[in-house]
């Protein structure tokens, strides 16, 4: 079953832009997780927020969570041509079941 | 080593074949996981395993039978698939202990293709 969904579902900018996803969620959760999908390949995790957490600071991304609104946003800042890739939301529930992606973000970004 | 192998990277196989997919990881984790994920689509989530027992199967149609045969290795046996099946199957490993506070680690995947 399907937790989150994005928006946008694609985005196109330009290398040293930032760009920003979001990602909304159904039930209450545990932990929200980003991941990284380049063409077709496995996923790459990159960051972790718990549910007592607001905002949380990898390099060069930053996630925020906002569970009053069932929310979460990745921001990556001066992208790359190599941060073009999906970006999956991931969900933990509250059991620590099973963890439930979102439909993804397409992320171009040209030189 | 944080990684996680998985072979073969492709397969094409009638709907009377059986085959076998197989994901390796050394890392000491204890939980694994089989994903299906369709293009253009997230991946869904199919099994489970914790400590080598099966803890989640997400009413996955008996033609996929899965196998834990010790705490590095998962399989995926097939028999009888359908065209619909066709798709990327990732494998994953996270830490037993706590493992929903922890990341998964996701193989490269093996693309099947139902003929």
């Amino acid at each position: 079953s399907q937790q989150g969904e994005e928006d946008p579902q694609a985005l196109s900018i330009q290398e040293g832009e930032n760009a920003t996803m979001n990602c909304s969620y159904k039930t209450s959760i545990n932990n929200l997780q980003w991941y990284r999908q380049n063409s077709g390949r496995g996923l790459v995790h990159l960051i972790l927020i718990r549910s007592n957490e607001r905002e949380k600071h990898s390099g060069r991304l930053r996630v925020t969570l906002d569970t009053s609104k069932k929310s979460s946003s990745l921001l990556i800042t001066a992208s790359r041509a190599a941060d073009t890739a999906s970006y999956f939301c991931a969900t933990m529930n509250t059991g620590f079941q099973k963890l439930v992606f979102g439909t993804g973000t397409r992320l171009l970004v040209s030189p | 080593d944080t990684e996680v192998t998985q072979t073969p990277k492709h397969l094409v196989m009638g709907m009377t074949n059986k085959k076998s997919l197989k994901c390796e990881q050394h890392m000491g984790h204890r939980a694994m996981y089989w994903y299906k994920q369709k293009a253009k689509k997230p991946p869904e989530l199919m099994f489970v395993y914790s400590y080598e027992k099966l803890s989640i199967n997400e009413s996955v149609p008996s033609r996929f039978s899965p196998e834990c045969p010790n705490s590095s290795l998962l399989n995926l046996h097939l028999h009888a698939l359908q065209p619909e099946d066709s798709a990327l199957y990732l494998c994953a490993s996270s830490q037993g202990r706590g493992q929903g506070l922890r990341e998964q680690y996701f193989g490269p995947g093996t693309r099947l293709t139902v003929t």
